[in-house]
């Protein structure tokens, strides 16, 4: 079984801009959360998504934002780059997303705002 | 806000002794609890969960759970060099809906041939 799959793996953006990444689950799991990594915050959610329906999110800015497409696939937006948006970004894929399930993480995406 | 803490460390430890990595989390509330390992530059991989107070083992590493003084633990024994690695605790509150982990920033564990 393949697992869960993060495009690109690499992003070079300049603050402003907007940038896409995408996460495609594990086969047959439904809920996709993704989370940001930085050295001096550590993993921190973002939000979480269940049958195209965001069911949590963090606490980050508006900027932030995503969605998750029928096939259970999702995307992560963030808009009007800054510098401090430099980070892995992972996504994570679970069967129904309840807090006590084993959540499979991504490789990531490594994101630098230049 | 909900929030976990782990000694950062770098904690080192001699090949074949037991690591004893601790965390501790502000939400009463919290009801599920994990053990997460990350090598340098791969991604989180879940080691070990825990749900209730007490010990739970599984093979060279038992997770201790206690709810009263908000206190997780993660023992490894025999270390191995190939347990060296940043081991996060991550801690979520029950309910139907997932409403994400919390993590500690993790504490790099160093394994000493």
């Amino acid at each position: 079984k393949a697992g869960v799959t993060q495009t690109p793996r690499y992003l070079i953006k300049t603050r402003g801009q907007q940038v896409t990444l995408s996460c495609s689950p594990i086969s047959g799991h439904r809920s996709v959360s993704w989370y940001q990594q930085t050295p001096g915050q550590g993993l921190q959610f973002l939000f979480e998504y269940f049958s195209e329906t965001q069911r949590n999110k963090g606490n980050f800015p508006g900027r932030f934002s995503g969605r998750q497409f029928s096939n259970s696939r999702s995307e992560m937006n963030v808009s009007t780059l800054e510098l401090g948006d430099s980070a892995l970004y992972l996504c994570a894929s679970s069967t129904t997303g309840q807090s006590s399930e084993k959540l499979f993480f991504g490789s990531g995406t490594q994101l630098s705002v230049l | 806000q909900k929030e976990v803490e782990q000694n950062s460390g770098p904690l080192s430890v001699p090949e074949g002794a037991i690591a004893s990595l601790n965390c501790t989390y502000s939400d009463r509330g919290s009801q599920s609890f994990f053990w997460y390992r990350q090598y340098s530059g791969k991604s989180p991989e879940l080691i070990m969960s825990i749900y209730s107070n007490g010990d739970k083992e599984d093979g060279r590493f038992t997770a201790q759970l206690n709810k009263a003084s908000q206190y997780v633990s993660l023992l490894i024994r025999d270390s191995q060099p190939s347990d060296s690695a940043t081991y996060l605790c991550a801690v979520t509150l029950s309910g139907g809906g997932a409403d994400g982990l919390t993590f500690g920033k993790g504490t790099h564990l160093i394994i000493q041939p």
